[in-house]
């Protein structure tokens, strides 16, 4: 069963960068496509990008493009999302998720099947 | 990208009633659409995958249908825990969307 342990909550001014970790459990990085997820306050869910394994790469939603990077630590099978140039609409809980690696769209495909519990981050000068 | 609609974005019912939720896809997705619940201050949980698969471990008074643009949840014999937040997601297109959400409220 795969766990996904995220960072504790941030608080960042305007301009500033946050790093957010999602640590695996029971799995390991590689058998995963991970993603990320954001939910401003009383919205709804707004997938950010996530590991696209038909292209074999991360994939950026437009609105994030250039200020969002996704990484993976295979060594200690954690993913880091790091959001740069934040304002205030950035204020949101972040959510990782995944699915296993090659089932992420078409046929395949099996949803987010497990969610880190969220990190949320308050942009605020 | 695929715009996904949900409708309504919210709704209310009795506990023992029967819901349906319609999403619809701006394009055609085949049977590649996630259904998933979320309550307040929890992560989402996925329901139904591939239009109509139930996940593992999910009541089978879920139930999803359709393909193409037009798909639809519903929950039959409404339970207390079953208020929540309900949201669609596209697994077709590179980008990932989902749909607005719809709230079920008890009536």
């Amino acid at each position: 069963q795969v766990q996904l342990v995220q960072s504790g909550a941030e608080v960042k001014k305007p301009g500033a960068s946050v790093k957010v970790s999602c640590k695996v459990s029971g799995y390991t990085l590689p058998e995963l496509s991970m993603h990320w997820v954001r939910q401003a306050p009383g919205k709804g869910l707004e997938w950010m990008g996530g590991f696209d394994p038909e292209n074999g790469e991360t994939i950026y939603t437009q609105k994030f493009q250039g200020r969002v990077t996704m990484t993976d630590d295979t060594s200690t099978d954690t993913a880091y999302m790091e959001l740069s140039s934040l304002r205030s609409e950035d204020t949101a809980v972040y959510y990782c998720a995944t699915s296993p690696k090659f089932m992420v769209r078409g046929e395949l495909a099996t949803g987010f099947d497990n969610w880190g519990q969220g990190t949320l981050v308050t942009v605020s000068s | 990208d695929i715009q996904l609609t949900q409708s309504p974005s919210f709704l209310s019912a009795s506990v023992g009633g029967r819901v349906t939720i319609t999403c619809r896809a701006s394009q055609g997705i085949n049977t590649y659409l996630a259904w998933y619940q979320q309550k307040p201050g929890k992560a989402p949980k996925l329901l139904i995958y591939a239009a109509s698969s139930l996940q593992t471990g999910v009541p089978s008074r879920f139930s999803g249908s359709g393909s193409g643009t037009e798909f639809t949840l519903t929950i039959s014999g409404l339970q207390p825990e079953d208020f929540a937040t309900y949201y669609c997601q596209q697994l077709s297109g590179v980008f990932l969307t989902f749909g607005g959400g719809t709230k079920v409220d008890i009536k």
